[in-house]
């Protein structure tokens, strides 16, 4: 049971362009929700994050939103540069469980992002 | 990724070995999370530590695996008699104590290769 979701498991974006990555989640207890970038051989590495009493958050050329009734995320790159190909990974998690800390993540399966010059 | 050590990266087993993976956090942080990743996967959750006390081990297969977080040095991950199931990318993360809106920092992970 898949409680977070990332149906496209590949996009491919010219330079320049609009990346879009979309996720989306089953569990109405997440309250935080994170965005990881992975290259190959490394370990996850943080983006950016979205508490749940927001709908948007930026920073730099990232920006997500988040959609609480349709229970969807998305994680937007413009402009998409080469060095952005790489697996994003959404995850959640659901704070209160653990007293307010981060306690355990959930993650999606991730989407590779490859940025075409 | 920086500040996030795990050793060793690549670790190879025969079937019926023991594995450990041991994870240093970031300094200052005393929360210790492991996940797993299967190749096409994501990363799965398996225990989350602090020092001497394991707060969450709902992702932990019940045999075999064992993980501590002592008072003094790294966390550690044990697999008993390991098996080709258990190849997979060994991830350690930390976070800093009671805050709840400081994401996870990831090592590079051990990657485990049973034979």
């Amino acid at each position: 049971d898949q409680q977070v979701k990332q149906n496209s498991p590949s996009l491919s974006v010219q330079e320049g362009r609009i990346s879009i990555l979309n996720c989306d989640y089953t569990n109405s207890m997440f309250d935080y929700f994170l965005w990881y970038k992975k290259y190959p051989a490394e370990g996850p590495t943080f983006l950016i994050s979205i508490s749940s009493i927001k709908d948007k958050n930026e920073d730099g050329r990232f920006t997500v939103f988040l959609n609480k009734s349709a229970k969807h995320l998305s994680l937007h790159i413009v402009p998409s540069q080469p060095g952005d190909s790489a697996v994003y990974f959404c995850a959640a998690s659901a704070r209160v469980n653990y007293g307010g800390s981060q306690g355990n993540l959930i993650f999606g399966k991730g989407t590779k992002l490859s940025v075409k010059p | 990724n920086a500040g996030v050590m795990q050793n060793p990266r690549h670790l190879v087993r025969r079937r019926g070995q023991e594995a450990r993976l041991r994870c240093s956090p970031m300094k200052g942080h005393s929360h210790v999370y492991w996940y797993r990743q299967l190749p096409e996967e994501g990363l799965k959750f398996m225990v989350y530590l602090q020092k001497e006390n394991i707060i969450d081990e709902s992702g932990m297969p019940k045999e075999r695996f064992s993980a501590e977080f002592p008072k003094e040095g790294p966390s550690i991950l044990r697999i008993q008699q390991v098996v080709r199931g258990d190849s997979a990318a060994y991830f350690c993360a930390s976070s800093p104590i009671g805050t709840g809106d400081s994401p996870l920092h990831f090592g590079n992970g051990t990657r485990l290769t049973v034979t």
